[in-house]
C-alpha cells in the first residue's frame, strides 16, 4: 500500500530565507506526487505534480520539487519566502489502481513566515 | 468557471440530527470524492464514485452515506450526526485520469456537532 510522510508538522522561516518542506513516500508503482496548498479557510489548491517525466517539477508561485526515487522523497522548496506563503501544504501520492486512482495525504505541514 | 461548489460552508448539528452536504461540479468530470479534514490528520477519503449512478467506500465511511444521482452531484448524508463527525469536509472532483491529473477541491463545509 501507498503511504506519505511529512517530516514536519510546522515549519517556521523568515520572509526572504528559503523554504524547504520534506515529504517522504512509499509506493509499490510508479508514482504521481503532488504538493497542494491550503490557505486559512480556503480550499486546496494544486501547487505542483510530478508524473514521472523531469524529476524537478517547478509549480505556481515560485515552489518546485524533485522527486529522488533512491531516497523515495518529494521535498518541497522555495528560494524565498513569501509572508502570503504562510498557509499549510499537503503532500499527497496516488493509489494506482481501476478506480479513481484515489489520492493519499499526508498530515500537512503548517509554514509560518516571519516579517 | 465555478469548479467545485459545496453548500453550505458551515453548520451547526446537535447530536442526533440528520443532514446532507451538497457538492456539485461543472466540469463533466466522472469521479467524485468526499475527503474529511481533521487536524493533524491530513484530508481521509469517505466515499468516491467513479460514475452516476455508482459509489464505492473510503477510508472512512462509517457513520456517511452518499448517492450520485446526476454526473454533477454528489451528496454526502449523516443520518444520526456524532460530535466525532465534528471535521472540516471537502469535495473534489477529476477526470479518470485523476492519479496523474490531481483533483480539483470544492472550498469545504465546517460541520460541528454538538
Amino acid at each position: 500500500a501507498q503511504s506519505v510522510t511529512q517530516l514536519d508538522s510546522h515549519v517556521s522561516v523568515s520572509e526572504g530565507t528559503p523554504v524547504l518542506l520534506r515529504c517522504n513516500y512509499s509506493s509499490s508503482y510508479s508514482p504521481s506526487l503532488f504538493w497542494y496548498v491550503q490557505h486559512p479557510n480556503k480550499g486546496l489548491q494544486l501547487l505542483l505534480k510530478y508524473t514521472s517525466a523531469a524529476t524537478l517539477v517547478k509549480g505556481i508561485n515560485g515552489f518546485e520539487a524533485e522527486f529522488k526515487k533512491s531516497e523515495t522523497s518529494f521535498h518541497l522548496t522555495k528560494p524565498s519566502a513569501h509572508m502570503s506563503d504562510a498557509a499549510e501544504y499537503f503532500c499527497v501520492v496516488s493509489e494506482a489502481g481501476n478506480q479513481g486512482g484515489k489520492l493519499i495525504f499526508g498530515q500537512g505541514t503548517e509554514l509560518s513566515v516571519k516579517p | 468557471n465555478a469548479g467545485v461548489t459545496q453548500t453550505p460552508k458551515f453548520r451547526v448539528l446537535k447530536t442526533g440530527q440528520s443532514m446532507t452536504l451538497l457538492c456539485a461540479q461543472d466540469m463533466n468530470h466522472e469521479y467524485m470524492y468526499w475527503y474529511r479534514q481533521d487536524p493533524g490528520m491530513g484530508l481521509r477519503l469517505i466515499h468516491y464514485s467513479v460514475g452516476e449512478g455508482t459509489t464505492a467506500k473510503g477510508e472512512v465511511p462509517d457513520g456517511y452515506n452518499v448517492s450520485r444521482l446526476k454526473k454533477q452531484n454528489f451528496l454526502l448524508g449523516l443520518e444520526s450526526a456524532a460530535p466525532s463527525q465534528t471535521s472540516v469536509y471537502f469535495c473534489a472532483s477529476s477526470t479518470p485520469r485523476g492519479r496523474t491529473d490531481g483533483y480539483t477541491f470544492g472550498s469545504g463545509t465546517r460541520l460541528t456537532v454538538v
